[in-house]
């Protein structure tokens, strides 16, 4: 049974500094890999989807890796501002579901002005 | 395009009531998926609608059943609602599998 783990499940750092959140799953039988926002309240937005076949990809200030074998994404966000403030889900599409995704419980990610 | 809408965005009910939830899919998408999110669980799956067939069912009692009509639009009901049934429910429209969602309706049941 597929099981996605995210650490850690907050965090708090100054703005400007680079950061690294992480994300592992435990069964690398993955269609892909996608990593969303979701701001207090809100839905969710979807940051980056990186397919089972690439290594990793950016988006302005975000660069998301995928390491299917090791079962292992990180999402690194650059220069942070506080508008960046949100929790961040992973989440992975197994290859024997349609669209059914298997999700982390999320990193709370506060920037400090 | 116009994104994936759900109404009524905000929802108050009280044990033992009914509810129903609907959500409008992007233009052309013709997979809609239904989540429950909560702040013990966390986002969990619960069923998946394509062409008007369930294709895929989360692992929630009977109570949670839905449908999709032939303009793609989705519908979920909740029967027999239960305090735990608070959460809030969040509606996805997908396409060469990426999924799109919608702000999500907020149920609070008293």
């Amino acid at each position: 049974k597929q099981e996605v783990t995210q650490i850690p499940a907050a965090l708090s750092v100054p703005e400007g500094e680079n950061l690294v959140l992480n994300c592992s799953f435990t069964d690398s039988a993955i269609y892909n890999l996608q990593w969303f926002r979701q701001d207090p309240g809100k839905g969710l937005t979807s940051l980056l989807l990186i397919q089972s076949s690439q290594r990793e990809q950016t988006s302005g200030r975000l660069n998301a890796s995928l390491d299917k074998s090791s079962g292992r994404s990180t999402l690194y966000i650059a220069a942070s501002q506080p508008g960046d403030s949100a929790t961040y889900l992973c989440a992975v599409r197994p290859l024997d579901s349609n669209y059914q995704l298997i999700w982390g419980a999320g990193t709370k990610l506060i920037i400090k002005p | 395009k116009a994104g994936v809408t759900q109404t009524p965005r905000y929802l108050i009910k009280t044990r033992g009531q009914q509810v129903t939830l609907s959500c409008s899919p992007i233009s052309g998408h013709r997979s809609v998926s239904w989540y429950q999110q909560t702040p013990g669980q966390g986002l969990q799956f619960l069923f998946e609608y394509f062409s008007e067939t369930q294709r895929n069912k989360g692992n929630f009692p009977g109570r949670f059943s839905g449908r999709q009509f032939s303009n793609s639009r989705s519908e979920m009901n909740v029967s027999t609602l239960e305090l735990g049934d608070s959460a809030l429910y969040l509606c996805a429209s997908g396409t060469q599998g990426t999924q799109y969602f919608g702000p999500g309706t907020r149920l609070l049941v008293l």
